[in-house]
């Protein structure tokens, strides 16, 4: 039980496109979901805490417009990258976590964005 | 702000032999820690946590952790190690909006 699924698992796009990531959540429903980003040999750096049907809380230093969130359901949440640059390519991991249990969070196996 | 610190970039360790990984945090308040492993191409996976209670916490595949509140350590340990125990460790701390934050990572090499 517990599993969330990323999708793509890797994805490569020319500077200036945009790219959605999904997180699903399989066998639970979500409450809350956390974006985080992993650079090369660097630890996960939280990008922003979504919960379903509210707007994202995103980490200072993160630009709300160019990471858009969206939480629209209990099982799935997706990251927008818009206008996508190579300083923006790095490996997306997303979280999960239910309600009635806030100490555990269910890791996703990641998104790794190249951005060309 | 909180934060945790994991000092060492690596640590190698024969297999059979005890391994520590180590972690120190800093919080206000009750500290809610974690240690997860990260092995390529997978997502994290939860060892154990330390919320209330004992000490000495006890997790997934034989590890084990102590919480010193004196040290403000929270080293993560196993008896005998596995050359499959090569990873990724990341000690982490909940804040107070219930995320992570997480330590720099140590990566365990376990030689047969």
């Amino acid at each position: 039980g517990a599993v969330v699924s990323q999708h793509p698992s890797w994805v490569i796009c020319k500077s200036g496109t945009s790219v959605k990531i999904e997180c699903r959540s399989l066998d639970f429903q979500a409450t809350t979901m956390f974006w985080y980003r992993q650079f090369p040999k660097q630890s996960l750096m939280l990008m922003a805490t979504s919960n379903e049907g509210s707007k994202a809380t995103y980490e200072q230093g993160v630009e709300k417009d160019k990471f858009l969130i969206n939480h629209a359901s209990l099982t799935l949440s997706t990251l927008t990258v818009t206008s996508a640059h190579p300083e923006d390519s790095s490996f997306y991991i997303c979280s999960a976590r239910v309600r009635q249990n806030i100490y555990e969070q269910y890791f996703g196996p990641g998104t790794r964005l190249t951005v060309t | 702000a909180q934060s945790v610190a994991q000092p060492e970039d690596q640590v190698n360790v024969a297999e059979g032999n005890p391994l520590t990984v180590k972690c120190t945090y800093s919080v206000s308040g009750n500290p809610y820690l974690f240690w997860y492993v990260q092995y390529p191409n997978r997502g994290l996976q939860f060892l154990l946590k330390y919320i209330t209670g004992d000490n000495l916490v006890k997790g997934s595949y034989g590890f084990e952790a102590e919480f010193n509140k004196s040290q403000t350590s929270f080293h993560l340990k196993k008896p005998s190690a596995l050359v499959s125990d090569s990873a990724l460790y990341f000690c982490a701390v909940m804040t107070g909006r219930r995320a992570l934050t997480f330590g720099s990572g140590t990566r365990l090499q376990v030689q047969p």
